[in-house]
């Protein structure tokens, strides 16, 4: 079953402070990986979107990484903001006949001062 | 640029009553639309999807029903609406191609009461 797993399911760090959220996919065969940042109450925003030909995708102080072999992804965090409080949620495009998008749950981000 | 529009950012319901919620994108065409709904701290769920006029394609059965009368406009309806249709709901488009990532509308949030 295609299924997509994020973790930690909420964190809380201090503004300055670094993190890294988790991914990891069943989905096969594998065609693309997004992140994206969704603030309360609006539609989620594309942070990065990596192949299966790519490990490391940056967008400012965000930085994707993608291992294909073992099916993980990272989202990591630097500096972090109060801005940065949101929802991340990964996605992933899988080529199975048709194009399928699975969706992650999300990990919770609460940047406090 | 291309932009996309939902419309109403909010609303509130009695249950059994009918439902319409508009989406529409601007400056692209042929879009390939879809719609979303998100209950609380939940994951995104795809309702529906569209490749083109008059094509509708459901994901999941529910008390929900799309159309797509313009290339450029989505609707997602319901005739009688239940307790469990509260949620917030989610239109996006992408290319033609299912390679590209997926943009978002701004989101309705939907209380059923």
């Amino acid at each position: 079953k295609n299924q997509v797993e994020q973790s930690p399911q909420s964190l809380i760090i201090l503004e300055g402070k670094n993190c890294t959220l988790q991914c990891n996919y069943t989905v096969s065969p594998f065609s693309n990986l997004r992140w994206y940042k969704q603030d309360t109450g609006r539609g989620p925003v594309s942070l990065t979107i990596m192949t299966f030909s790519e490990n490391t995708k940056s967008n400012g102080r965000y930085t994707a990484t993608l291992d294909a072999d073992t099916k993980q992804s990272s989202l990591h965090i630097t500096a972090s903001q109060l801005s940065d409080s949101a929802s991340y949620i990964c996605v992933v495009t899988g080529n199975t006949g048709g194009f399928k998008t699975i969706f992650g749950a999300g990990t919770r981000l609460f940047v406090k001062a | 640029s291309q932009t996309i529009h939902q419309w109403p950012a909010t609303l509130v319901q009695p249950v059994g009553s009918p439902l319409s919620l508009e989406c529409t994108v601007e400056g692209t065409s042929n879009p390939n639309l879809y719609w979303y709904r998100q209950a609380a701290g939940r994951g995104l769920q795809l309702l529906f999807y569209s490749v083109g006029i008059g094509q509708i394609s459901s994901e999941v059965p529910q008390n929900l029903s799309a159309s797509r009368p313009q290339d450029r406009q989505f609707i997602l309806s319901s005739k009688k609406l239940l307790l469990s249709d509260s949620g917030f709901y989610l239109c996006a488009w992408t290319p033609t191609s299912s390679y590209n990532e997926q943009f978002f509308g701004p989101g309705t949030r939907l209380t059923v009461l």
